[in-house]
């Protein structure tokens, strides 16, 4: 079983639609989550931390539920700029150090 | 302030042949790590160095090497290119303390092996 597992997509909806994306990881110490965004042939980008609370930045709401290993990322009245590859992401808290462990990646076209 | 740098942005080698990959974090942080993205993948932790020491690895082999400098910045060295080393490879920087230790990507070096 992968760490993080996404579906791939690719999600194909018309601006103004509201999308959702579904990612859960395995081990169930890992301790921070969040959610990136990459263009094509571009380097990752935060989009925004996960939080146990649930959060949102404008369009954007992402929620965790621990008890089952889950996040989300509820995109509302979507934009052609919200098309990219969203990369669901944990944070694992090693002896020494940190990693991110990414996955797959979910991709997303937004058409007018 | 610049954010993280990498160079080079392309590199095309041949199979067999070492390849140095250079990186400079964002200004204030000092932990880098690096990661490689194949196609259709998401990217995959390499490993990180902090205080110019490995301090965490991940599954990949010891043909990966890397370096950190005073400075911060850092190198990953790759021997024995296989054809299946090419991917995209990322360089993030954070600050290295905190329970949440967002990591800042730079653009990346793209490497072919032929």
């Amino acid at each position: 079983r992968k760490e993080v597992e996404q579906d791939p997509g690719p999600f194909n909806v018309p601006e103004g639609a509201t999308v959702a994306f579904n990612c859960t990881y395995s081990n169930s110490a890992s301790q921070s989550f969040f959610w990136y965004r990459q263009d094509c042939r571009k380097e990752p980008k935060l989009l925004m931390s996960v939080y146990s609370s649930g959060n949102e930045d404008g369009r954007f709401t992402a929620q965790l539920n621990r008890a089952s290993q889950y996040i989300s990322l509820l995109i509302r009245d979507s934009k052609l700029s919200d098309s990219a590859t969203y990369l669901c992401v944990v944070n694992h808290y090693l002896q020494a150090g940190t990693a991110l462990i990414f996955g797959k990646g979910t991709t997303l076209s937004v058409s007018s | 302030d610049a954010g993280v740098t990498q160079s080079p942005t392309h590199l095309i080698k041949t199979r067999g042949q070492q390849v140095t990959l250079r990186c400079s974090p964002k200004s204030g942080h000092d932990t880098v790590s690096w990661y490689q993205q194949a196609l259709g993948q998401g990217p995959q932790f390499i490993f990180q160095y902090y205080e110019e020491e490995e301090r965490q690895r991940g599954n990949f082999p010891d043909r990966f090497s890397g370096h950190q400098f005073p400075n911060y910045s850092s190198e990953l060295n790759v021997n024995a290119l296989l054809l299946g080393d090419s991917a995209l490879y990322l360089c993030a920087s954070s600050t290295g303390t905190g329970i949440v230790d967002t990591q800042y990507f730079g653009p990346g070096t793209r490497l072919t092996v032929l």
